[in-house]
């Protein structure tokens, strides 16, 4: 069965340092989502994206966060300058278009920031 | 928008018994509603889907849903508990009010299951 892969599955940075967590949707699918949950509490949206730009983003994805498909298989969130509170497991997620509303979500990046 | 409320952060039973977990939806279009589950330390699996076909949805591992439009609920059950079942349980719901189709997640209810 088709996957998303995330990498790496756990990344320790200091915090101020520039971080990007990468993400290979499956194929044949065009949304794309990054989610995070902080330990313990609920999984949260910030942001989709769709035909090569963001069609919506949360409050959570301010200035320090963007994103990118630098290719046709990867698609990448990056922190520019992460602090403490950045500490999560980060989720992609993709799903076609064929509206069966397929999500499929990756095991998940687990940020800890120092 | 959409929204969903999991009643209960945490529910315990007996292995063998029912298990029930509770989900309402707030949704000014017809919703599409999910249930996942996430193991310690793992990702999210996807339980089952409904996505305005048949009202009684089943899943994997033995789970089902009934979509009930008129308590706008997505309750989850299972008729025997299994320790294995013991995980995160998130409800969630498309937000396609939006182009980006997101979803929407509850708080999630942990299940705990006693042998």
């Amino acid at each position: 069965e088709p996957e998303v892969t995330q990498t790496p599955s756990h990344q320790v940075t200091q915090m101020g340092q520039e971080v990007i967590l990468r993400c290979v949707p499956i194929s044949n699918h065009l949304y794309f989502y990054w989610y995070r949950q902080i330990l313990g509490q609920k999984v949260e949206f910030l942001v989709s994206f769709y035909n090569n730009e963001i069609s919506e983003k949360s409050e959570i994805f301010d200035d320090q966060f963007s994103v990118e498909r630098p290719d046709g298989s990867n698609f990448t969130l990056k922190i520019r300058s992460t602090k403490l509170e950045d500490s999560a497991m980060y989720f992609c997620a993709s799903r076609p278009t064929d509206g069966s509303y397929g999500y499929t979500f990756g095991s998940g990046t687990r940020l800890t920031v120092v | 928008a959409q929204s969903v409320t999991q009643l209960g952060s945490h529910v315990s039973v007996s292995e063998g018994a029912l298990v029930l977990l509770r989900c309402n939806y707030s949704s000014s279009v017809p919703p599409y509603l999910f249930w996942y589950v996430q193991y310690p330390n793992q990702g999210l699996q996807l339980l089952l889907k409904y996505t305005s076909a048949a009202t009684l949805v089943k899943g994997i591992n033995g789970f089902e849903a009934e979509f009930k439009k008129s308590e706008t609920s997505f309750h989850l059950t299972k008729p025997s508990a299994h320790m294995s079942d013991a995980a995160e349980y998130f409800c969630a719901v498309s937000d396609l009010g939006n182009q980006g189709g997101k979803l929407i997640f509850g708080q999630g209810t942990e299940l705990s299951v006693k042998p």
